[in-house]
């Protein structure tokens, strides 16, 4: 199946810092991406969908400036977590689908951010 | 309100029995619902997509039934083993004409040997 990575996989930063996370595509051109969150023992929380070349779609309550997203390629999207808290602690995951519609996505292995 | 919910409490079963995963939603309207596995750490695993005009759906030892009268999803993984261990969620799409996924809590099942 098609293999979608992250990079890093862990990240320890202190208050204030940012945060960039890499997502990449590397077997196939993503048309979408699509950027998570989940909390221990919760459901995935979507906080945007991307598609590349244009600006992100941010799900309602997830601050643009904060979780500022860009997907210049179709291999490849990022995530900065800008002047990082410890409540943005959290489990980052992203996704991504060759064609947009109805199919299914591929999801990275996740991002640990741990805001000291 | 919209909600999206699932068996809460972790489900242990014997091996080799049928393990049924329940899937129900509240004021959304899917044109189709996925399910994934997911390990402890690790993303989500794409392994089944059914559609709103479909009734179920099969692949090997998965089968994924869809009633959207009654708004819910069963999914079942017969002669379970142990490595199916895992949390499983379902994942309502094709919401308001989008593309986006709205997930479900999950279900944690642990086949025991």
């Amino acid at each position: 199946g098609a293999v979608v990575s992250q990079h890093p996989s862990r990240v320890i930063c202190k208050s204030g810092t940012s945060v960039k996370i890499e997502c990449r595509s590397l077997d196939f051109q993503a048309t979408t991406m699509f950027w998570y969150r989940q909390f221990p023992k919760q459901s995935l929380m979507l906080m945007a969908t991307s598609n590349e070349g244009s600006k992100a779609t941010y799900e309602q309550g997830v601050e643009k400036d904060k979780f500022l997203i860009n997907h210049a390629s179709l291999t490849l999207s990022t995530l900065t977590v800008t002047s990082a808290h410890p409540e943005d602690s959290s489990f980052y995951i992203c996704s991504a689908q060759w064609r947009t519609g109805v199919n299914e996505q591929f999801f990275g292995p996740g991002t640990r951010l741990t805001v000291l | 309100s919209q909600k999206i919910e699932q068996n809460s409490e972790a489900l242990n079963i014997q091996e080799g029995k049928t393990a049924t995963l329940t899937c129900n939603y509240t004021n959304y309207s899917p044109a189709y619902l996925q399910w994934y596995r997911q390990d402890p750490g690790r993303g989500p695993v794409f392994l089944l997509l059914i559609r709103e005009n479909e009734k179920e759906k099969r692949k090997e030892r998965l089968k994924v039934t869809f009633d959207t009268t009654l708004k819910q999803s069963l999914f079942h993984i017969t002669a379970s083993q142990p490595a199916d261990s895992a949390t499983y969620l379902c994942a309502l799409g094709g919401l308001s004409g989008t593309y986006k996924y709205i997930f479900g809590t999950g279900t944690r099942l642990k086949v025991l040997a």
